[in-house]
């Protein structure tokens, strides 16, 4: 089972900042936090990581709480092409590296 | 920018037959993997393939299912006999791993949609 919670949905106006949020209270110390997005059937498409800090890159920014056991993924301008369902991943820093997903959520961004 | 390719995009097949499904990973990356996605459903781990030997597995991934890597650009997914259940979207993955801070991120490929009729 994923060892994430997300809502199964959000709206979001264009043009306004979309904050999703992720719950992932049984985090260990080894475990990077990973956000994908899949938009309609395409294959899940890497957003940003993150294992302490938070991170920032051109697609999105990752805020990890101090006790690391919530992050929230911020789109700081969300378009209409960023409607996908949203991912929380967290995996081993070593190891096989496979992915567990949850159900994600769908993030509706509104013209 | 280098992208994971997946051949076919759709592929019909009997009930019983065998499929390949193809896939051309990202030229310097060493981790390959399956996964699938049965329709509204999750998104799927099958197989991880690393040094030319499967380095973890699922439950899904049977003895029906076998994977190869048979030169040096090209990863297969091959399924002996299928199912009606076998239908689903197949998503080939390769990662690029940080060896020094230890994060991979994988780049999938499209898909391609297997219908078992």
């Amino acid at each position: 089972d994923a060892k994430t919670t997300q809502p199964p949905s959000m709206d979001c106006a264009e043009g306004r900042a979309a904050n999703l949020p992720c719950n992932h209270s049984t985090i260990s110390g080894n475990e990077y936090v990973y956000w994908y997005r899949q938009i309609h059937s395409q294959g899940p498409q890497y957003i940003i990581h993150g294992l302490k800090n938070n991170e920032t890159n051109e697609m999105a920014s990752l805020i990890i709480t101090e006790d690391r056991k919530s992050s929230t993924l911020i789109l700081p301008h969300a378009t209409l092409r960023d409607t996908a369902v949203y991912y929380c991943i967290v995996s081993l820093t070593s190891g096989t590296y496979k992915y567990i997903f949850g159900t994600g959520t769908r993030l509706k961004v509104l013209a | 920018e280098p992208e994971v390719t997946q051949t076919p995009s759709h592929q019909v097949t009997q009930m019983g037959q065998e499929v390949i499904l193809r896939c051309v990973p990202i030229s310097n990356h060493l981790y390959f993997y399956w996964y699938r996605q049965i329709l509204g459903q999750k998104v799927e781990f099958l197989v991880s393939f690393y040094n030319n030997e499967i380095s973890e597995k699922s439950e899904i991934f049977d003895d029906q299912f076998s994977v190869e890597r048979p030169d040096g650009s090209n990863f297969t997914l091959k399924i002996r006999s299928t199912k009606l259940e076998d239908s689903a979207m197949y998503f080939c993955a390769s990662s690029e791993v940080d060896i020094i801070l230890a994060y991979e991120k994988l780049f999938f490929g499209s898909g391609t949609q297997l219908s078992v009729l």
